[in-house]
């Protein structure tokens, strides 16, 4: 059975102060990884999608790298508004087309 | 990047009747569809996949006659929730795969259905 577990479960950072969120999976055969991000009451925005191991890809303040165990979601200098839920999601190439199995997330509050 | 839409983004009703969900996408054709079901608190639960034409795949402990799933064409998807109890309550959240080239999901806005 596919699994992901992210960490920490919530995080608090002062604006400016960098971090990383984890994210570890276990799949049969991963087709990819997604990096979402949710705001309280709304669907979830896309962010990243990473297939491969040593793969990196960055959008502003955010940057997502995948190792074959692991993603990290690195935060530089945050402002209050990153603050959300931020949801990591694996496709694995023997579920049906699309599937993805999500983590439950990590509460990022950035405070001024 | 892609938009769907839903509508209604809530919706309060009475135990024991229906409520329809719609999902549209609007600048993409959606091959396929997702609906989850999110909980306070907690992550998104896949509740079924639907391709345009064809019959929904349910996950395993969601009932199909419950929650009836119709992909009618590439940019609508509509979920029924039939006999509605309390215990439906819950944050619905739809999304869609713009084709074959791509497999990123582009998700809605969710809708919040509160059963009294």
């Amino acid at each position: 059975e596919d699994q992901v577990t992210q960490s920490p479960e919530a995080l608090r950072l002062q604006e400016g102060e960098s971090s990383s969120l984890n994210c570890s999976y276990t799949v049969s055969g991963l087709r990819g990884l997604f990096w979402y991000r949710q705001d309280p009451g709304k669907g979830p925005e896309f962010l990243f999608t990473l297939y491969s191991a040593g793969e990196e890809k960055e959008k502003e303040r955010l940057k997502a790298t995948l190792t074959k165990k692991e993603s990290f979601l690195h935060i530089t200098a945050p402002k209050p508004e990153d603050s959300a839920t931020y949801l990591c999601a694996v496709q694995a190439g023997s579920t049906s087309y699309g599937k993805l199995t999500f983590g439950q997330g990590t509460i990022l509050t950035v405070h001024p | 990047g892609a938009v769907v839409s839903q509508h209604p983004s809530w919706v309060i009703c009475k135990s024991g009747t229906s409520v329809k969900i719609e999902c549209r996408s609007l600048d993409f054709q959606a091959t396929t569809m997702f609906w989850y079901r999110q909980f306070p608190k907690q992550s998104l639960m896949l509740m079924a996949t639907s391709n345009e034409g064809s019959k929904a795949t349910y996950e395993q402990g969601v009932e199909k006659d419950k929650f009836l799933i119709n992909h009618a064409s590439l940019t609508l998807s509509t979920l029924t929730v039939t006999s509605a109890h309390p215990e439906d309550s819950s944050f619905y959240i739809c999304s869609g795969i713009a084709g074959p080239s791509t497999d990123t999901q582009y998700f809605g806005p969710g809708t919040r259905l509160t059963v009294l």
